[in-house]
């Protein structure tokens, strides 16, 4: 099974400020690699496919990068609506998740 | 617009059984693989089991091999997962999801005495 690793496990960052998230897989998925956001209570919310194509009605903030086994999905100002749990998954082969990263308002 | 409504999910003893539904509507179903996602409160996403579009090909997490079984009724626009020999460790909201993405909002099972 592809292991999904993420880091940091929860990122404080300010309103207006740039997020940076990573992922990494334990062996290469090419670009099959899908970022998704969930707030408490809610369902996942795909926000980028194929490791850097946004997902439909998904602002320009977002932004996804990289592939074979290093991934990054960038915040670009933060808005309040963005603070939740961001969760990388891999889909080349079955589907494993990372397991999430928490950005909180700092 | 793409909905998934997921149902069945309940307040189960140890060893029981529960069948969930998931029926969609705004898309054409019958074109998609499937999946069951579940997420244990406060943890992470995990895939339990995913179909083909005709039914014909499934597969299963090994942690759930043998007692969960998916299956859909392309007619009905509506996928299912049979859960037997329920554990504690089962509790769990359960999502269907398919493969381009769309989620419903899930239904909760919790196991216990």
């Amino acid at each position: 099974e592809i292991v999904m690793t993420q880091s940091p496990a929860t990122l404080s960052v300010s309103p207006g400020e740039r997020a940076t998230l990573s992922c990494r897989a334990s062996q290469s998925v090419s670009s099959n690699l899908a970022w998704f956001q969930q707030k408490p209570g809610q369902a996942p919310r795909l926000l980028i496919y194929g490791a850097s194509t946004r997902a439909t009605g998904i602002p320009a903030r977002f932004s996804g990068s990289g592939s074979g086994t290093e991934f990054t999905l960038t915040i670009s100002s933060l808005q309040s609506e963005d603070f939740a749990v961001y969760y990388c998954q891999q889909y080349i082969d079955w589907w494993t998740f990372g397991q999430g990263t928490k950005v909180e308002i700092k | 617009e793409v909905q998934l409504v997921e149902s069945g999910g309940d307040l189960v003893q140890p060893g029981g059984s529960l069948r969930l539904s998931c029926v969609a509507s705004g898309f054409t179903f019958s074109t998609y693989w499937m999946h069951w996602v579940r997420q244990a409160p406060g943890t992470g996403l995990v895939c339990l089991a995913l179909i083909n579009t005709d039914g014909s090909s499934t597969k299963y997490a090994d942690s759930v091999k043998g007692r969960f079984t998916i299956s859909r009724d392309n007619a009905k626009d509506t996928l299912f997962l049979q859960i037997n020999s329920l554990r504690p460790e089962d509790t769990a909201r359960y999502y269907c999801a398919t493969a381009a993405g769309h989620w419903g909002r899930g239904t909760l099972v919790t196991v216990s005495s």
